[in-house]
C-alpha cells in the first residue's frame, strides 16, 4: 500500500465551528506532514511530525492543532479559523525525517465562511 | 536560503512536441532534488529523487537530469493527459526536513 489518505476531500465550516481533518498511512512511514496551498502557489509546509512527535510547527496560529495519535494517523484540529484560511489542507508522509520523497495525500478542500 | 525558480510558468504543447522544463535552484549542499506533478484540485504526486550532478531518472515520457544548478524535466511526445503542473522542489543542507517548492510550470497538451 503506497497511498496515503485523507477525509473529508472538501469541507465548509462557519468561523465559529470546531472541525479535524484526518490523515492515514499505512506504509510504515515514521516522518508526517502537514501543508496548506492556495490556488496557483506551492505547498507551504505548516507541521511535521517523526515518531509521533511534533518536531517543527513553521510559525502556524494557535487556531490550528495537530495531532498524532499513532504512527499511521495525523489529525489536524481547526477551530476559529478565518476566510483567509480557505485553501487545499495536504498531508504526506516519508520513510524517515531525511533525504527522502515525501508522499502526498490527495487534500481536503477547506472553505471558510 | 533554499531558492527554486522554475520556468517556463506555462507550457503548452501539441500532442507529440517533445519539450522541456527548468528548475535552476540555489542551495547550500544539495541533498535532494524532488520532482512532483500535480492535477487540478489533487495532491502532488512523487515522480523522481535526484542527488547529484550527472545523474538521470526516467518514467515512461518523462526524463529528469541534474546538474550543479539546474535541473530539467524532458517530455518526449506527450499526450493530452500528461496536462498537469509539475512541481520541482529541493532539500540542502542541515535542513532534515523542509522540501522548499518553486512555483511550478504548467503543461498544457492540445490533441
Amino acid at each position: 500500500d503506497t497511498e496515503v489518505t485523507q477525509t473529508p476531500k472538501h469541507l465548509v465550516m462557519g468561523m465559529t465551528n470546531k472541525k479535524s481533518l484526518k490523515c492515514e498511512q499505512h506504509m510504515g512511514h515514521r516522518a508526517m506532514y502537514w501543508y496548506k496551498q492556495k490556488a496557483k502557489k506551492p505547498p507551504e509546509l505548516m507541521f511535521v511530525y517523526s515518531y509521533e512527535k511534533l518536531s517543527i510547527n513553521e510559525s502556524v496560529p494557535s487556531r490550528f492543532s495537530p495531532e498524532c495519535p499513532n504512527s499511521s494517523l495525523l489529525n489536524l484540529h481547526l477551530h476559529a479559523l478565518q476566510p483567509e484560511d480557505s485553501a487545499l489542507y495536504l498531508c504526506a508522509s516519508s520513510p524517515i525525517l531525511g533525504v527522502n520523497e515525501q508522499f502526498f495525500g490527495p487534500g481536503t478542500r477547506l472553505t471558510v465562511l | 536560503e533554499d531558492q527554486v525558480t522554475q520556468s517556463p510558468e506555462a507550457l503548452r504543447l501539441q500532442e507529440g512536441e517533445s519539450s522541456s522544463l527548468n528548475c535552476s535552484y540555489t542551495v547550500s549542499g544539495l541533498r535532494g532534488l524532488f520532482w512532483y506533478r500535480q492535477d487540478p484540485g489533487k495532491g502532488p504526486e512523487f515522480l523522481f529523487t535526484l542527488y547529484s550532478a550527472g545523474e538521470e531518472k526516467e518514467k515512461e515520457r518523462l526524463k529528469a537530469t541534474l546538474t550543479k544548478k539546474e535541473s530539467f524535466l524532458h517530455i518526449t511526445a506527450p499526450k493530452p493527459e500528461d496536462s498537469a503542473t509539475y512541481l520541482c522542489a529541493v532539500q540542502g543542507g542541515s535542513n532534515d526536513y523542509k522540501l522548499s517548492f518553486g512555483a511550478g510550470t504548467t503543461v498544457t497538451v492540445r490533441a
